[in-house]
């Protein structure tokens, strides 16, 4: 068990549902991220809060809206979301003072869509 | 463009062998670099942070960084079945507002033969 908690941990959905993913951290992280793993390859960042703000988004499609309703939450909200989008999504945190934090790791969600 | 790069693998290594896991990276501002070794459909977990020329070592683990040679290795001794994963070589710039971006290189898959 990792102190990043995400839920749920596996979801199937077709492509016009709407679902959300959450993760909830309690280490006073100020910095929250969104991943998206596909099999064999690295994650891959989608979007970063710090201090509840959006600070980053790479360019991800508007299908995937992030909110950070507060400092130990993130969500992540699907609509329409395609075939190519059936990945594992993951979400970290850390600390933001300081150049040495490393990013702690929820267990993910496993998306599938139908 | 920052850039970590590692061998894809699988590395094969016998049951009680020393596993050596290299990686290189761009940027030479970058000051962390971390290991996460991932199972299978598991998330990345944090094994090793290193910051400073030399080694570290923690238990089996022995993190190696030269930053002359922009060059991070991991070492684990007496290698156990159970290490079988993909190991991750993670590199962060210098750290802002923004979050304490990682940089993944594409991960390097051991594989350790009872």
């Amino acid at each position: 068990d990792t102190e990043v908690t995400q839920t749920p941990k596996h979801l199937v959905m077709g492509m016009t549902n709407k679902k959300s993913l959450k993760c909830e951290q309690h280490m006073g992280h100020r910095a929250m991220y969104w991943y998206k793993q596909k099999a064999k390859k690295p994650p891959e960042l989608m979007f970063v809060y710090s201090y509840e703000k959006l600070s980053i988004n790479e360019s991800v499609p508007s299908r995937f809206s992030p909110e950070c309703p507060n400092s130990s939450l993130l969500n992540l909200h699907l609509h329409a979301l395609q075939p190519e989008d059936s990945a594992l999504y993951l979400c970290a945190s850390s600390h933001l003072t300081g150049i040495n934090q490393p990013q702690h790791f929820g267990d993910g969600t496993r998306l599938s869509i139908l | 463009q920052k850039e970590v790069e590692q061998n894809s693998g699988p590395l094969s290594v016998p049951e009680g062998a020393i596993a050596s896991l290299n990686c290189t990276y761009s940027d030479r501002v970058s000051q962390s670099f971390f290991w996460y070794r991932q199972y299978s459909g598991k998330s990345p977990e944090l094994i090793m942070s290193i910051y400073s020329n030399g080694d570290k070592e923690d238990g089996r683990f022995t993190a190696q960084l030269n930053k002359a040679s922009q060059y991070v290795s991991l070492l684990i001794r007496d290698s156990q079945p159970s290490d079988s994963a993909t190991y991750l070589c993670a590199v962060n710039g210098a750290g802002d507002n923004a979050g304490n971006m990682l940089t993944f290189g594409g991960g390097t898959r051991l594989m350790v033969k009872p």
